[in-house]
């Protein structure tokens, strides 16, 4: 069964202080592996595609990194706009359905 | 460019009436997709549509209804509301090719009492 686990489920930050985010996947050939941010009372918000393991990609102070069963999600030197919900989710190559995790909720204090 | 709008942003229903969500993209996307949120269970796939004139049940279809009449509308009924159905729902769209990204609505905020 295809499935997504992310850890920890809250994580509490100083500004400044780096931490990763988890996500472990099990699914019957990926297709993708992608990052959304979440705000409260909003949408989710497209940050990064991951398609094979060893990418990786970058959008200012966050990195995504990609391996065969997991994928983590590095914040270096957080600010207080960081703070949001990080969802993971996976495409399946069969069935093309989004598959997501429960998220991450992230509190970057200042 | 708008992207993903979805309206209403609130309703409240009281049990046994009925209403449709409306989902509109502007990308020219022919895959559309009505998600819910519920806290501790993530976002879960009620119904999707691969194109115009056509859908498709996802992971929780009970209770739900969709039509997909115009390619940049995707249109959502509930037509007994229940009180389970209070949720949050959000709309998606993405290309038919890679990269396959799916671009979310703000959703809307259903609460039925």
């Amino acid at each position: 069964e295809d499935q997504v686990t992310q850890s920890p489920e809250a994580l509490r930050l100083q500004e400044g202080e780096s931490s990763s985010l988890n996500c472990s996947y099990t699914v019957s050939g990926l297709r993708g592996l992608f990052w959304y941010r979440q705000d409260p009372g909003k949408g989710p918000e497209f940050l990064f595609t991951l398609y094979s393991a060893g990418e990786e990609k970058e959008k200012e102070r966050l990195k995504a990194t990609l391996t065969k069963k997991e994928s983590f999600l590095h914040i270096t030197a957080p600010k207080p706009e960081d703070s949001a919900t990080y969802l993971c989710a996976v495409q399946a190559s069969n069935t093309g359905k989004l598959i997501f995790g429960q998220g991450t909720t992230l509190q970057v204090k200042p | 460019n708008a992207g993903v709008t979805q309206t209403p942003k609130f309703r409240v229903l009281k049990t046994g009436q009925s209403m449709t969500l409306l989902c509109a993209q502007d990308m020219n996307h022919e895959y559309m997709y009505w998600y819910r949120q519920d806290p501790g269970m993530g976002l879960r796939l009620i119904h999707y549509s691969v194109g115009e004139g056509t859908t498709a049940k996802g992971e929780v279809p009970d209770g739900y209804n969709v039509s997909r009449l115009k390619k940049q509308n995707f249109l959502l009924g509930l037509e007994s509301a229940a009180p389970s159905q209070t949720s949050v729902y959000f709309c998606a769209s993405s290309m038919t090719s890679g990269p396959y990204t799916q671009y979310f609505g703000p959703g809307t905020r259903l609460t039925v009492l």
